[in-house]
């Protein structure tokens, strides 16, 4: 039974650039959610998305979006990259979005943006 | 404003002891806490789960305890071991559960 997976595992951008990151989840899990974390910094939620819809969204702006598709999994886009960009990306997936499932996080994708 | 505060910011202590971290939040309204344990690199892990009714819940050698009148937590270490050093984060989600509010972590090194 794989976990959650994220690829790539590392990347690296110029500045306004645009980068799509993937995540499939744990298998038989329908929720999935994507955080940023800054290093040496907690994770920032960014959204969820459940049954191919965004549910929630932290407070990042338009330049990040996603998708999730009819497999549950999902990806991050983030377009017009910023210095400020430069974090690990984490993808969380559980059987429910209302929070009370455990959530089960992927190794991260480490961006770097020149 | 939503928030999760964590202390200390990072902690130091020799193998077989054992501590004890803090969280305090404001998120509001509540609906559960969470404790993550996070090695360097790689995605937080879960260790324990609490909701409101919830006092304390144990993991093996992690005990968390949850305060909701104080709207405090924290988490307890027992015997440590050098496999525990880590990052742990506090997570807290609003009631309706589509809000993970995270704190900064606490950064646990274990010496031998």
């Amino acid at each position: 039974d794989a976990g959650v997976t994220q690829s790539p595992t590392h990347l690296i951008k110029t500045r306004g650039q645009q980068v799509t990151l993937r995540c499939s989840p744990k298998s038989g899990h329908d929720t999935v959610s994507w955080y940023q974390q800054a290093l040496g910094q907690g994770p920032q939620f960014i959204f969820q998305y459940y049954e191919e819809e965004e549910r929630q969204r932290g407070n990042f702006p338009d330049r990040f979006s996603g998708h999730q598709f009819p497999n549950y999994s999902s990806e991050l886009n983030v377009n017009a990259l910023l210095l400020g960009d430069s974090a690990l990306y984490l993808c969380a997936s559980s059987l429910d979005p209302g929070g009370s499932e455990t959530q089960y996080f992927g190794p991260g994708t480490r961006l770097l943006v020149l | 404003k939503n928030q999760v505060e964590q202390s200390p910011q990072s902690l130091i202590i020799l193998e077989g002891k054992n501590c004890t971290l803090q969280c305090n939040y404001t998120v509001s309204p509540f609906s559960n806490l969470r404790w993550y344990k996070q090695d360097t690199g790689r995605g937080p892990v879960s260790l324990t789960i609490m909701t409101f009714s919830e006092n304390t819940k144990s993991n093996g050698r992690y005990t968390a305890t949850l305060d909701a009148d104080t709207k405090q937590s924290s988490l307890h270490i027992t015997a440590s071991q050098l496999s525990d050093s880590a990052s742990y984060i506090c997570v807290v989600t609003e009631s309706y559960g589509q809000n993970f509010v995270f704190g900064p972590g606490t950064r646990l090194s274990v010496l031998p």
